[in-house]
């Protein structure tokens, strides 16, 4: 089945620094990919996606390039804040065709004042 | 707008014992989704559901986990006996049904500390 994986984190910033967070895919075919966000306390939620390759998804200052030649979907913010603290995961579809998703380990952010 | 709700939202149970956790997915969202992540770890597929059928349990360790959606609905998972590796926090997500964005909706988690 499709795999993804994450950069390892803890990752700490301080306020307005840039960030990235890398995601690389093993897939069959060129599946959608996504980043899930997950805030202290709160369920996880659906932070931006990409459907095929060179698409750009964007969200609240995030952004992720699908990038089929490097087979990577690394999430970046130019500024973060205090309020982007939190886990993110990037995920795909387990099987081509299918909406089951498998995630990556997570990078657990956190942004200092 | 609810969102999907699950309870309890914390467990703790000595090994052997059982448990059982619930969840109300978002109204009129036919598939439904237990996950469970380990501290660390992303989530992980248990079971899938499409209104009230399986769609996938290859993932679900059968000989103590279960699971059902009665109705179509609401939907409960059951471990008996816990194991300490079953110390987790379990997912429950939902989406509709129809041409399908991919998009997971999930609850807040129920987080099991076995003992």
């Amino acid at each position: 089945g499709n795999s993804v994986t994450q950069m390892e984190g803890p990752v700490t910033l301080s306020e307005e620094a840039f960030l990235t967070i890398n995601c690389t895919y093993t897939a069959t075919g060129y599946p959608s990919l996504f980043w899930y966000v997950q805030y202290p306390g709160e369920g996880l939620q659906l932070l931006l996606k990409a459907t095929k390759a060179d698409d750009k998804g964007s969200n609240k200052g995030f952004e992720a390039t699908y990038r089929k030649e490097t087979t990577s979907f690394h999430l970046e913010k130019g500024s973060v804040q205090v309020s982007d603290s939190a886990v993110y995961f990037c995920a795909l579809p387990r099987r081509t065709g299918s909406y089951q998703l498998t995630f990556g380990k997570g990078t657990k952010l956190s942004v200092i004042p | 707008e609810a969102g999907v709700a699950q309870s309890p939202r914390y467990k703790i149970i000595e090994k052997r014992q059982s448990v059982a956790f619930w969840c109300n997915p978002i109204s009129g969202h036919a598939t439904l989704y237990w996950y469970q992540q380990i501290l660390g770890q992303g989530p992980k597929l248990l079971i899938q559901f499409q209104n009230n059928g399986v769609v996938d349990d290859s993932q679900l360790p059968k000989d103590r986990f279960s699971a059902e959606r009665l109705k179509g609905v609401d939907s409960t998972l059951k471990i008996q006996p816990a194991k300490l590796e079953d110390s987790a926090v379990y997912l429950c997500a939902s989406s509709p049904q129809g041409p399908n964005t991919g998009e997971l909706f999930f609850g807040e988690g129920s987080r099991l500390t076995v003992l």
